[in-house]
Formats: structure tokens, C-alpha cells, sequence
């Protein structure tokens, strides 16, 4: 009964390796984000689909490309690794993109680029 | 633009002791603020969100915040802190398009 979960839950890679993170939701909602957590625990916004389209890209290098199938999946793939790519990603959704609606997070996945 | 600071990276309490995790906003507009918890190796999960309805707002496990819009704070506090409290805390403010800004974050520590 997850409401946001992500696979994998860790990912070990080596640099320059391409590789996709799931993100699916049963919420029902319409709006999907990706956001990235530093080692310092920083969390910022990447991207935002609202029923598959893309609405918010902040300035993330074109090697992540976040793909939607359906308004419940949220995928991120990120060509080229980067040890600067070692963070946790948190996938997230809402019902609308209003200004009190809730976003509900995924358990994250922990990237370490090698 | 919209942006939250929280005062104190590290904020360590007695068990049954008050806790207090300071925020502050800037927003041009009427912001939308929200707490989350983050609990070690863990997503994050809403405590609490003020939406202008009630200056106090109740949140989950305890906590409660109140806006203060002369003093642009949203602190977080719990009367009495327990060991399961201890985890990462952060204040975030809704932007634009929808998306959440948030602050850096505050490590809560419960000393027993």
C-alpha cells in the first residue's frame, strides 16, 4: 500500500555508466517532482510533470532526462555519471500544482558514483 | 522569490525537554509553509503545513508551529521531546510553479 516508492533503493555505479531510477505512485495524482539531497542533506527541486508534461526544469545538466509514461510513474535517467551525481534522489506527487496541495515523498534512492 | 532559513544545523534537547526548531520565511507573496521530518535513511514525511487558515497548526507526533507573520517565523515546537524525535527537520515554503523550497535542514538530537 506505498503510496510513492522508488527502485531501487541504492545504486553503486561506476562513472560514466548510464542509469534509470523508477518512481511510481498510487495516489492518483496529477503531479509528479524529482528532487536531489546532497551530502550536506540540501534538498532541491530538478523536475516537475504535471499529467506527463513537463512544467518545471530547473538548471540540471541535459544528462538527466526525466521520462513519463503515465501520470503515475515518473522515471529520471541520467546518461554519463558523474561522481558530482552521488546524492539521494527523492521522487514526489500531488494532486494539483496549487499552492496548499501536499507533495508526498518516496523513500529515496541512494546514487554513489565510483 | 520565496526562501526559508532555519537557524541552527544541530539542536540537541533532554529527553522531555521543550523542543524549538527556529524558520523564517521570505515571500512576497502569502506563503504556504510546510515542516517535514526525515528520519535516518528515510523518505521525508509531512508534520505540518500552514495554509493561512489558523496561525497555530497541529501536526502529527506532537509538534505544532505557529506563523508570525511580523516576525516572518514559522518555529516548530514540541512541549515534550521523546527519543523517537530525533531525525533531520526541515522548513520549506511553496514557490512558484509548484515546487518546494527548502531550507537547509536542522538535526534534532534527544539526549536521554
Amino acid at each position: 500500500d506505498t503510496a510513492v516508492s522508488q527502485t531501487p533503493k541504492y545504486l553503486v555505479t561506476q562513472m560514466g555508466n548510464d542509469k534509470s531510477i523508477k518512481c511510481e505512485q498510487n495516489l492518483g495524482h496529477d503531479t509528479m517532482y524529482w528532487y536531489k539531497q546532497d551530502s550536506k542533506k540540501f534538498l532541491k527541486i530538478m523536475f516537475s510533470y504535471n499529467n506527463k508534461e513537463l512544467i518545471i526544469n530547473e538548471t540540471v545538466p541535459n544528462r538527466f532526462s526525466p521520462k513519463s509514461p503515465d501520470k503515475a510513474h515518473l522515471n529520471l535517467h541520467i546518461n554519463s555519471l558523474e561522481l558530482g551525481d552521488s546524492a539521494v534522489y527523492f521522487c514526489a506527487s500531488s494532486q494539483a500544482t496549487t499552492q496548499q496541495e501536499t507533495q508526498y515523498f518516496g523513500p529515496g534512492t541512494r546514487l554513489l558514483v565510483l | 522569490a520565496q526562501s526559508v532559513t532555519q537557524l541552527g544545523s544541530h539542536v540537541s534537547v533532554s529527553e522531555g525537554a521543550l523542543v524549538l526548531l527556529r524558520c523564517n520565511y521570505s515571500s512576497s507573496v502569502p506563503p504556504y509553509l510546510f515542516w517535514y521530518v526525515q528520519y535516518p535513511n528515510q523518505g521525508l514525511q509531512l508534520l505540518l503545513k500552514y495554509t493561512s487558515a489558523a496561525t497555530l497548526v497541529k501536526g502529527i507526533n506532537g509538534f505544532e508551529a505557529e506563523f508570525k507573520k511580523s516576525e516572518t517565523s514559522f518555529h516548530l515546537t514540541k512541549p515534550s521531546a521523546h527519543m523517537s524525535d530525533a531525525a533531520e527537520y526541515f522548513c520549506a515554503v511553496r514557490g512558484s510553479a509548484s515546487k518546494i523550497i527548502f531550507g537547509s535542514g536542522t538535526r534534532l538530537s534527544i539526549r536521554p
